[in-house]
């Protein structure tokens, strides 16, 4: 299984541009999330998914759109890039249950926007 | 969710046992606590998760009290490979999907 792989590993934009950060599970994990993580910070959620065709916005969803048409692909779009949305990029996976189950992490976009 | 409060920062020496010890006041009943390891560079990884008591896998051990309003996260006989950033999480992961909060960690520096 390669797990949670995630494109690009690096991306520089310009403010205004648009652009969509792919992520991919082979694991048939139902949960997918989007985290994103500034300098000396923890992880902040932007949007997750319980099962294809449902998601849901995190702590930070503001300038991010996603879908998840598949199980296994959750890719995340960014509408209109801003500086403020520098930052390295997680997405994860896990399966659902009652339990708060292990989520595994792909290897991270790092962003930036000039 | 339940927020978290754990040191900002430990320092350790190879072959001791590392404590880093949460407090997480308001865990709901329905919540369990969950620690991850990050490397520079990479995302989060499972360490271990727990309930209740004592859990024990083979990198660590989680101590939990019988009020459950802390935990200790426990590293046997430290490496230098054990310097990462260790989060400490409470939440549950039913219905709402897994709407992880993660503080600021504690970084964890091991020494010769």
């Amino acid at each position: 299984n390669a797990g949670v792989t995630q494109t690009p590993k690096f991306q520089v934009l310009k403010t205004g541009q648009s652009m969509t950060l792919q992520c991919a599970q082979d694991m048939n994990h139902e949960y997918m999330s989007w985290y994103r993580q500034d300098p000396g910070m923890g992880l902040r959620l932007i949007h997750y998914s319980v099962g294809a065709g449902i998601t849901d916005q995190g702590e930070v969803p503001n300038g991010y759109n996603v879908s998840r048409s598949t199980t296994e692909d959750f890719p995340l779009r960014l509408l209109s890039a801003a500086p403020s949305q520098t930052s390295v990029y997680f997405c994860a996976s896990s399966f659902p249950g009652t339990a708060y189950n292990e989520q595994f992490f792909g290897p991270g976009t790092r962003l930036t926007v000039l | 969710l339940a927020k978290t409060t754990q040191p900002i920062s430990m320092d350790s020496y190879e072959g001791q046992e590392v404590n880093i010890t949460c407090s997480h006041n308001n865990i709901a009943t329905n919540d369990y606590i969950t620690w991850y390891q990050q490397f520079p560079s990479q995302g989060p990884r499972f360490i271990i998760q727990g309930y209740k008591t004592k859990v024990t896998n083979e990198v660590a051990s989680l101590f939990i009290p019988a009020d459950r309003k802390s935990s200790t996260l426990s590293l046997p006989r430290v490496s230098l490979s054990d310097t990462a950033v260790y989060y400490c999480l409470v939440g549950s992961g039913g219905g709402g999907g897994n709407k992880l909060t993660f503080g600021t960690g504690t970084q964890l520096k091991v020494e010769l």
